[in-house]
């Protein structure tokens, strides 16, 4: 199985500051026939299921905005939020969809400092 | 407007068995892959077991925790995906969502959660 590992497991930050939150998977996940990795990072507020940020580790799902971005490839992934603003607290989550058994990160919690 | 509608969780005693649903609206459930993922606070999100769409050869896949024990399922007329789940466990205490990406990658459509309690 791959197994997805964040860091760090919890961030705090000040409204305006970056926040960046690091993935790394225990083996590669780059689609070969697309030339794309296969990592997803999610959103989830208290009480609500997950919401799709990102796949192919860069692509935005529409409506996220955009000081949000996902970069990185191979084994290291990265999400950034540039500014970070009060409704993005919640726990992110990193998923890879290379093969199955398909996994998730730990979740980082991400709070306001 | 594309909408997954879970039921059917509740309290269920070690060993026994439940069935959730999962309505969709917004897709033919039979062109796309249908996926259930858990969580609990202990180990996080889950993946429990997905179905492949019709074009794609409609199998299954299932994590080794469930494997033999949860059987994922569709109807096509109520558009609708299941999960069975037999010889339950506390281990497998959960909310349980179904899941889909519809015709893209990474899981864009989640349902709203459903609890299953396994409790004697």
């Amino acid at each position: 199985d791959i197994v997805m590992t964040q860091s760090p497991d919890s961030l705090s930050v000040s409204l305006g500051e970056r926040a960046t939150i690091n993935c790394k998977s225990s083996q590669n996940i780059l689609d070969n026939s697309k030339n794309k990795n296969s990592l997803a990072w999610y959103q989830q507020r208290a009480g609500q299921p997950p919401r799709l940020l990102f796949y192919w580790a860069s692509t935005r799902e529409s409506g996220v905005p955009d000081r949000f971005s996902g970069s990185g490839s191979g084994t290291e992934f990265t999400l950034t939020i540039s500014s970070l603003q009060a409704e993005d607290v919640a726990v992110y989550y990193c998923h890879q969809y290379y093969n199955v058994p398909y996994t998730f990160g730990q979740g980082t919690k991400l709070e306001i400092k | 407007e594309v909408q997954l509608v879970d039921s059917g969780g509740g309290l269920v005693k070690p060993g026994g068995s439940l069935s959730l649903s999962c309505a969709v609206s917004g897709f033919t459930i039979s062109n796309i892959w249908m996926n259930w993922v858990r969580q609990t606070p202990g180990k996080g999100l889950e993946w429990v077991g997905r179905l492949k769409s019709k074009p794609a050869g409609g199998t299954t896949d299932y994590a080794a925790p469930v494997k033999g024990r949860f059987t994922i399922s569709r109807d096509d007329s109520k558009n609708t995906v299941y999960l069975q789940m037999k010889s339950l466990t506390t281990e497998d205490t959960a909310v349980y969502y179904c899941t889909t990406a519809g015709l893209g990658m990474g899981f864009g459509y989640w349902g709203q959660g459903i609890l299953v309690t396994v409790s004697s």
